[in-house]
């Protein structure tokens, strides 16, 4: 399998503009969770889908955030407009059903907000 | 309500010297509890984790994990530490509700440096 699969790897973009990350996870698991990183806040869980279903998203930061998940296979996580304080590396994770299973973390996307 | 600790920001070790990093943890129940690894520029990588059963937990890498109990613990160790090893290290729990299933609590992380 190749893992968790993050697109893209790098993101530079100007403030107001529209940023949308992409995420698939490992085929067969069931739960996908979305995690952003900073030096200030570290690891922080942003949503978490079961099932394709949003079960948290209590971590979202503002309504500016949003996260679909289609279908099993892809997912997306929208930032809309983007602000220098958005900057960060976001990751993806998936994990198979319930139970006590580690997740697999894909190599996240670097996003920069000037 | 759940949580974890890792007291120490940074952890410096000589190589070839034993490597310890510290997790301390916070459940209502039995816990399970996860040690992941981040090199610069990757992802977080999973290293190992207790379910139940034995204490003592052997991971990869040669890395190992002892729960404790009566100490709300679980310390990550390493016999002799590589230089390889300097990387970022997190302590994750989880707990079987109903309404947190699959949803880990991470700890702030320890920076671990090994000096050759």
């Amino acid at each position: 399998d190749a893992g968790v699969i993050q697109s893209p790897r790098h993101e530079v973009t100007e403030m107001g503009q529209e940023v949308t990350l992409r995420c698939k996870p490992i085929s067969g698991h069931d739960y996908l969770f979305w995690y952003r990183q900073t030096m200030m806040r570290g690891l922080e869980l942003l949503i978490y889908f079961n099932n394709n279903v949003p079960i948290d998203d209590s971590g979202m930061p503002e309504d500016r955030f949003s996260a679909k998940m289609p279908n099993a296979s892809f997912s997306t996580l929208k930032i809309q407009p983007s602000e220098p304080r958005d900057s960060a590396v976001y990751f993806c994770a998936s994990r198979p059903g319930q139970g006590p299973y580690e997740q697999y973390f894909g190599p996240g996307t670097r996003l920069t907000v000037t | 309500a759940q949580s974890v600790a890792q007291p120490e920001d940074q952890v410096n070790v000589a190589e070839g010297n034993p490597l310890t990093v510290k997790c301390t943890y916070s459940v209502s129940g039995n816990p399970y509890l996860f040690w992941y690894v981040q090199y610069p520029n990757r992802g977080l990588q999973f290293l190992l984790k207790y379910i139940t059963g034995d204490n003592l937990v052997k991971g990869s890498y040669g890395f190992e994990a002892e729960f404790n109990k009566s100490q709300t613990s679980f310390h990550l160790k390493k016999p002799s530490a590589l230089v390889s090893d300097s990387a970022l290290y997190f302590c994750a729990v989880s707990h079987m509700t109903t309404d947190s299933w699959g949803k880990f609590q991470f700890g702030a992380g320890t920076q671990v440096v090994v000096t050759p």
